[in-house]
């Protein structure tokens, strides 16, 4: 059984741009929620999706926004990129609504 | 106010050795799930163990263990027979769940670098 996909693995960007994180889910899982992780702010919570809807938001600005497709896909946007966005942003599937979360290994951003 | 504490950023232990890793939590809510994960250089989030708040048994998975103790809200993960695998960061995180059943997000805590020692 396939786990947790996130692409791409690493990026680098510079401030001002945008990019786009994907993350397919284990098969079967319907929610998926997405964490940021730097070394000064720990493992922070940006979203939660459940059958494409947003069903938890963290305490992210707006330029933070993400989406899930039907087939329980989903991606998240950083628009007009800061140094501090660097990260690695997870993304976890689980089954229900409160079952264990399964991670995927992380998209690692570089902002220059 | 800290959900999650974990009160020790690193430490050591003797491969086959035990370690315990604390873990203590805060919440006002009845039901709740305790997880702890193990995070390796690689970055990948694994999970390791599962206890629930109304689980009257300990939870155990092969070596992990936790050591659930509502009272004082604590939930330390047990290592048995340490390998040198095991080096890595490990991160405790608690899920809130509303009487609905709906969950609310996983708060971590800082978490806690294990260095297992030759």
């Amino acid at each position: 059984k396939a786990g947790v996909t996130q692409t791409p693995r690493y990026l680098i960007k510079t401030r001002g741009q945008q990019v786009t994180l994907s993350c397919s889910p284990i098969s079967g899982h319907r929610s998926v929620s997405w964490y940021q992780q730097t070394p000064g702010q720990g493992l922070q919570f940006l979203f939660e999706y459940f059958s494409e809807t947003q069903r938890n938001k963290g305490n992210f600005p707006g330029r933070f926004s993400g989406r899930q497709f039907s087939n329980s896909r989903s991606e998240m946007n950083v628009s007009t990129l800061e140094l501090g966005d660097s990260a690695l942003y997870l993304c976890a599937s689980t089954l229900g609504l409160s079952g264990e979360l399964f991670f995927g290994e992380g998209s690692r951003l570089t902002v220059l | 106010a800290q959900k999650i504490t974990q009160t020790q950023p690193g430490m050591f232990v003797q491969e086959k050795e035990a370690v315990t890793l604390d873990c203590t939590y805060d919440t006002s809510d009845q039901s709740y799930g305790l997880f702890w994960y193990k995070q390796p250089s690689s970055g990948e989030m694994i999970f390791l163990i599962y206890q629930g708040s109304y689980d009257e048994q300990n939870a155990t998975e092969g070596r992990y263990s936790l050591n659930f103790q509502k009272a004082r809200k604590s939930a330390n993960l047990v290592i048995s027979a340490s390998q040198l695998g095991d080096s890595a960061m490990y991160f405790c995180a608690m899920r809130e769940l509303s009487t609905s059943g709906s969950a609310r997000q996983l708060t971590f805590g800082s978490g806690t670098q294990l260095t297992v020692l030759p």
